[in-house]
């Protein structure tokens, strides 16, 4: 069966520093991948999703970029990180880009 | 994606079935229905989807309109761990989930 890791599970950064985050997918091959955030009392927001090796198409211009070096890895970073950048981080995988969408258990950032 | 609405939080009993009410009265036609449910602290999970007809699976039934503008996903015997919040989605063929503030479920033992 397919199973879905994000790592850290809870991360505190100061204000300026850099930030990664990774997520590994199991048990699949070409898995389409997204990255989510969540703020505190807000939905969930798309940030990022990918088709396959190196193809990265953004949602919403910010401090974020995100990269897929292998075919079951997506890591989400920033240079820089900002107050705003605080939330949950959700990696996401499916079959198809219009399928559905099995998530991960994420990561709390809060950036102080 | 098209709008939905539902109710912003319902209680239920353990063991007592929950009929939770999604209208999407904008839908199109190609437009899915799909739910999720988010468990405190943790990532959405997939719950049910479907297109016309009523669905089913070892989860949730989903009962679909015959106008297909409203929608009741069901579960037969809540139990304790239900207790989420559940999101009614529109997809119409698009890599986005768009989450609106869904419907709080309580369950009370």
């Amino acid at each position: 069966s397919q199973t879905i890791h994000q790592w850290p599970a809870t991360l505190v950064q100061p204000v300026g520093s850099p930030l990664s985050l990774e997520c590994t997918v199991e048990g699949t091959s070409n898995p389409n991948l997204y990255w989510y955030r969540q703020a505190a009392g807000r939905g969930l927001q798309l940030l990022f999703y990918s088709v396959g090796i190196g193809q990265i198409s953004s949602e919403v211009p910010q401090n974020l970029s995100a990269s897929r070096p292998q075919d079951r890895q997506f890591i989400l970073s920033s240079k820089k990180l900002l107050l705003s950048d605080s939330g949950f981080y959700l990696c996401a995988w499916s079959v198809s880009l219009y399928y559905e969408q099995y998530f991960g258990p994420g990561t709390r950032l809060t950036v102080t | 994606d098209a709008k939905t609405t539902q109710p912003n939080s319902m209680e239920s009993n353990e063991e007592e079935p929950v009929h939770l009410p999604c209208n999407h009265s904008t839908i199109s036609g190609t437009d899915y229905i799909h739910w999720y449910r988010q468990l405190p602290s943790q990532g959405p999970e997939y719950v049910i989807h479907g297109l016309t007809s009523n669905v089913n699976n070892r989860m949730a039934s989903l009962a679909i309109a015959e106008d297909r503008k409203s929608s009741t996903l069901i579960l037969h015997r809540a139990t304790l761990r239900d207790a989420a919040v559940y999101y009614c989605i529109l997809r119409g063929g698009s890599e986005k989930l768009v989450f609106g503030k869904g419907t709080k479920l309580t369950v009370n033992p």
